[in-house]
């Protein structure tokens, strides 16, 4: 089975920093790598799905890079809404795993 | 516009199974393309992969949950459901549905999710 590593677990950022998460697979599982936002209280959104794909709807601010082992999502101009919690969630043959969370608060 | 929606008991007893099952509307749960999954997060804690089924009843567990989880499937009633056994405080958490989009080639991710329900194990 599959386990992803996600870095760092928290981060303090002010409206308009460039913000960076990086997750990191136990195999080379290609482009199989989504991303999600968690808000408290609510459901998970998924933001990023096969490494680098926007999904429909989400601000073009947030991308995707990476593929095989070392994945990143990049938030090029933090905005308020954005202050919550990501997380990466990895599949590769019929093998999910998330990553443990990064929650990025206001510094 | 799909909709998920998860029901059960929200307390179970330790040692007891936990049933819960999700409702979908707005679309057909037999479409080739997506997964059906379960999705839990402990209180205060990162989310935890259990589980998908597709309608053919195919299903693919969490290995470190695979000898307590069935996950299946009834087309009919566009549901599916969950059974944890032998269930411990440690299973107490919020427990999503959610339909998995399957992208060619670079897997299958949730992109809707039920609203969640709580589960407390507890005597």
């Amino acid at each position: 089975a599959i386990q992803m590593t996600q870095s760092p677990s928290s981060l303090s950022a002010s409206v308009g920093d460039r913000v960076t998460i990086t997750c990191r697979a136990s195999q080379d599982i290609r482009h199989g790598l989504g991303w999600f936002q968690q808000k408290p209280g609510k459901a998970p959104n998924l933001l990023i799905y096969a490494a680098s794909s926007l999904q429909t709807g989400v601000p073009s601010r947030f991308s995707g890079s990476g593929s095989g082992t070392d994945f990143t999502l990049t938030i090029s101009s933090l905005q308020p809404e954005d202050f919550a919690t990501y997380y990466c969630l990895g599949d590769y043959d019929y093998s999910w795993a998330f990553g443990q969370g990064t929650k990025v608060e206001v510094k | 516009q799909l909709q998920l929606q998860e029901s059960g008991p929200g307390l179970v007893k330790p040692s007891e199974t936990l049933s819960l099952t999700c409702t979908v509307s707005g679309d057909s749960i037999s479409s080739s393309g997506y997964y059906w999954g379960w999705i839990r997060q402990p209180p205060g804690k990162g989310l935890e992969w259990i589980g998908c089924i597709f309608y053919t009843g195919s299903t693919y567990h969490n290995p470190s949950l695979e000898s307590r989880v069935t996950i299946s499937v009834d087309t009919s009633k566009t549901q599916f459901s969950l059974r944890l056994t032998s269930v411990t405080a440690a299973d107490t958490a919020v427990y999503y549905c959610a339909r998995l989009q399957y992208y060619s080639g670079s897997g299958s991710f949730p992109d809707y999710w039920g609203q969640g329900t709580l589960v407390t194990v507890s005597a």
